[in-house]
């Protein structure tokens, strides 16, 4: 167990609509980091938030956005849903903002229907 | 970030140990090696991570080359539970937030 939570576990939705994953970090870490995983594409990394703050961006496409309270949780928002969205999506913290380990949650399987 | 060449599938017997390679050898001088793996769909898991100097923790040891082209991660002991992908990772000290995994090698441990 990493520490690092996410929910849902699984998600069945429709194309076309918007759905939002949630994650919360190991206690003490500050940075967030999302990361999708499909068959094709491998897991790629989308964007990082460090203490509220977007600090990375990656290939994440303009239907997805992300936010990280002040409690340090990050909500990933998916919206206008596509068949291709179809992936695990990956939660991952550290404790700061650089090069420091990152740990993995468990995940969020997201099927579109 | 260097770009890492792992072999896509390895084989080993449950008890044996487990020697994964893998080569980096545009690597930097400030670059680092990390491993982490992943069993069937779950979470990436960190393993172990090294700069030049070789470690060990309680999961593996990682052994560096002294030219730092190439690393080798040892799972001393594999089990059955060992069965996984296992991504090398080349990662910049500072600055490069992102993890960027390649295609990794699928560890298989036989009974």
């Amino acid at each position: 167990d990493s520490g690092v939570t996410q929910t849902p576990k699984h998600l069945i939705t429709a194309t076309g609509q918007r759905v939002t994953l949630r994650c919360s970090p190991r206690s003490g870490d500050l940075s967030v980091y999302w990361y999708q995983q499909s068959l094709d594409q491998g897991l790629q990394f989308l964007i990082q938030y460090y203490n509220g703050e977007e600090r990375a961006k990656g290939n994440i496409l303009e239907r997805f956005s992300a936010q990280q309270f002040p409690d340090l949780h990050s909500e990933l928002n998916l919206s206008s849903l596509e068949l291709g969205d179809s992936a695990l999506y990956f939660c991952a913290s550290s404790v700061e903002a650089g090069y420091e380990t990152q740990y993995f949650g468990p995940g969020t399987r997201l099927l579109v229907l | 970030d260097a770009k890492t060449t792992q072999p896509t599938s390895m084989d080993c017997a449950e008890g044996r140990a487990a020697n994964l390679p893998c080569n980096h050898s545009t690597i930097s001088g400030n670059e680092y090696v990390y491993w982490y793996r992943q069993i069937h769909s779950q979470g990436p898991q960190y393993i172990i991570h090294g700069l030049k100097n070789n470690e060990t923790n309680e999961m593996a040891s990682l052994i560096i080359t002294e030219d730092r082209k190439s690393s080798t991660l040892i799972l001393p002991h594999a089990t059955l539970r060992d069965t996984a992908v296992y991504y090398c990772i080349v990662r910049v000290a500072r600055g490069a937030q992102k993890l960027v995994f390649g295609q990794g090698t699928r560890l298989t441990i036989n009974p």
